[in-house]
């Protein structure tokens, strides 16, 4: 069965500081992935997807970037963070019919 | 333009009461609906979808939704409420523009009072 993993639950980092957050598939080859963002506990914004190794898309312009090195691993970096990235970071994988299926979310503070 | 409408932003019920969790949809074409659950700092879980067929679709956890085209909506819905089922629900929709990307509803937050 597809399982898939995302690290860490919670992160707390100074503004200005690096970000990488990993997310790994099991499973399943060529998933769609998706990187969203989700504030308050409330809607999802949806910033990155990939269809494919080294294919990203951005959906909305900001401090944050987003890299696939391999088939089941996604990656969302930022060089400088800023106090307004702060939020619940979740990755997704694309099934079948368009059905997405969630890892467990990071939750980042920037202070 | 596409989008999906959850007009409460909360809903609360008593324990074993029937709960409806309202959706409403704009989209051109044939629509690939859905619903998913989020309890608090956890992911979302995928409860169920309509893509075709029947109106009634029957999830996970007991849940069900009606598939209604006149008026565009996919109500959540569950005949006897329980506690655990107190969560943020989305309703969401595929962008009939693209096959990798869905349109999310703000979600509804769900309160079973016991």
């Amino acid at each position: 069965s597809q399982t898939i993993h995302q690290w860490p639950a919670t992160l707390v980092q100074p503004v200005g500081s690096p970000l990488s957050l990993e997310c790994t598939v099991e499973g399943t080859s060529n998933p769609n992935l998706y990187w969203y963002r989700q504030a308050a506990g409330r809607g999802l914004q949806l910033l990155f997807y990939s269809v494919g190794i080294g294919q990203i898309s951005s959906e909305v312009p900001q401090n944050l970037s987003a890299s696939r090195p391999q088939d089941r691993q996604f990656i969302l970096s930022s060089k400088k963070l800023l106090l307004s990235d702060s939020g619940f970071y979740l990755c997704a994988w694309g099934g079948q019919g368009g059905i997405q299926y969630f890892g467990a979310g990071t939750r980042l503070s920037v202070l | 333009a596409q989008s999906v409408a959850q007009p409460e932003d909360q809903v609360n019920v008593a324990e074993g009461n029937p709960l409806t969790v309202k959706c409403t949809y704009s989209v051109s074409g044939n629509p690939y609906l859905f619903w998913y659950v989020q309890y608090p700092n956890r992911g979302l879980q995928f409860l169920l979808k309509y893509i075709t067929g029947d109106n009634l679709v029957k999830g996970s956890y007991g849940f069900e939704a009606e598939f209604n085209k006149s008026q565009t909506s996919f109500h959540l819905k569950k005949p006897s409420a329980l506690v655990s089922d107190s969560a943020l629900y989305f309703c969401a929709v595929r962008d009939p523009g693209s096959n990798y990307q869905l349109i999310w509803g703000a979600g509804t937050k769900l309160i079973i009072k016991p």
